[in-house]
């Protein structure tokens, strides 16, 4: 099955840094790579996400980057600000299923410093 | 906006007891999914169906078993409860064809068995 792992566990930035998280996995299969937020005692909530015809995707300060080849992908935020600061989760997921099943990373901790 | 309810925030069992976990979505969805979610483990999938009545094991689902009835309730049976057992557990729902793997989260039962 799908594989993915996540780096860094922890990241700590000054407000108006930049941050950045990488994700892994091991499925050539996949194709469908979100990004979930989740802040303290909330629900996740889908932030970003990306298909794998696409290299790279922008929403306002949040980015995602995608490379095939090397089955990598990653979160940018820019210009970080407190509320920034969460737990954030990779996931991967491809179209072997009628329901499609999302495989996570062990989430990253943001913390966001003002 | 899509609601995805879970009945208690809260849950204390003892080891051995039965224990059901309630999720219900309002949007239709034809994908429900069950997570637990550990400290630095990430969200780990238990169980999921794509349709009613219908079922498929995820990555962990030892100890667990799933009742779908009706399309919008998705239920989590621990059958005899272990210290182990003890998590964040988060539903979710997605809808079908190419959005399905887009997930919307309950807020979630810490159940803590002891």
């Amino acid at each position: 099955g799908e594989n993915v792992e996540q780096h860094p566990s922890t990241l700590s930035v000054q407000e108006g840094d930049s941050a950045v998280i990488k994700c892994t996995y091991s499925d050539s299969a996949s194709n469908y790579f979100p990004w979930y937020k989740q802040e303290l005692g909330k629900r996740p909530q889908l932030i970003i996400d990306i298909r794998s015809n696409v290299g790279e995707k922008k929403d306002q300060r949040i980015a995602v980057t995608l490379n095939k080849t090397a089955k990598h992908f990653s979160l940018h935020i820019t210009e970080t600000q407190p509320e920034d600061s969460a737990v954030y989760f990779c996931a991967a997921s491809g179209f072997n299923t009628n329901a499609g099943k999302s495989t996570f990373g062990d989430g990253t901790t943001l913390t966001v410093k003002p | 906006d899509v609601k995805v309810t879970q009945s208690s925030r809260y849950l204390v069992k003892r080891t051995g007891e039965k224990v059901f976990l309630e999720c219900v979505q309002d949007m239709d969805h034809e994908n429900m999914f069950w997570y637990r979610q550990d400290p630095g483990l990430g969200l780990r999938l238990i169980y999921f169906s794509y349709d009613v009545k219908m079922k498929e094991k995820g990555d962990i689902p030892e100890g667990y078993s799933v009742s779908r009835e009706k399309k919008e309730r998705f239920s989590l049976i621990l059958e005899s409860a272990s210290t182990n057992q003890t998590s964040m557990y988060l539903c979710a729902s997605s809808s079908s064809g190419t959005n399905r793997e887009k997930l919307f989260f309950g807020s979630g039962t810490q159940l803590s068995v002891l």
